[in-house]
């Protein structure tokens, strides 16, 4: 199982970012997938979730209405569409394999900042 | 929301020590309980899910148990890669939500 995000970068508050995270080592439309935070310094944030078809999504409250997960399972990738970016979203995004959080990739940097 | 603690938040231990860290939901959630190692620099670990059943490879050095509310880690004779920092989860119920952590140092 592997995972790798793409992405992150240094973006200015108010712009948005598209993270990439690609899957291989196994049957990736088989899963739900989940995306991670860690602001630095800190712990660990669940932010969104995203069942196997696609057709369901669950967001926490700190980044509903302006980030949006997605899936492309033909092309083994999970998505995090970011918007409205707050100097708080500044953190290590993680995409991890759903239901027991078993597979995490290594990590995109986010950096929101003037 | 379902909140999570963690006891201690930091503990100094030696290699060689047995370590046991606590974590208590503010509601019942069966045992949808994880655990996680992360260690400076790197992505989290899965060490236990269900809160008792040891993720694959991991060494039997780690044991869980709870259910409902309250829960433990324990390291039985810590080794040096295990000093890290330790985090509880549950995914009983959205939004899935993490302890703060434990530092064993």
């Amino acid at each position: 199982v592997h995972l790798e995000e793409s992405g992150g970068g240094l973006v200015q508050p108010g712009g948005s970012l598209r993270l990439s995270c690609a899957a291989s080592g196994f049957t990736f439309s088989y899963y739900e997938m989940n995306w991670v935070r860690q602001a630095p310094g800190k712990g660990l944030e669940w932010i969104s979730y995203i069942k196997s078809s696609g057709d369901a999504q669950y967001y926490a409250d700190s980044v509903r209405g302006r980030f949006t997960i997605s899936r492309d399972n033909a092309k083994n990738e999970l998505y995090l569409q970011m918007t409205s970016l707050r100097v708080e979203d500044t953190a290590v995004y993680y995409c991890v394999r759903d239901p027991i959080f078993d597979s995490w990739g290594q990590g995109a940097l986010v950096t929101v900042s003037s | 929301d379902i909140q999570m603690t963690q006891s201690p938040p930091s503990l100094s231990a030696s290699v060689g020590d047995r370590v046991t860290i606590t974590c208590r939901a503010n509601q019942g959630i069966k045992n949808y309980l994880a655990w996680f190692q992360q260690r400076p620099g790197k992505a989290p670990k899965s060490l236990i899910y269900a809160a008792s059943t040891l993720q694959s490879g991991v060494s039997s050095r780690f044991s869980g148990s709870g259910y409902g509310t309250d829960f433990t880690l324990t390291i039985i004779s810590l080794q040096p890669e295990d000093f890290a920092t330790y985090y509880c989860h549950q995914y009983y119920d959205y939004p899935f939500t993490f302890g703060p952590g434990t530092e064993v140092d």
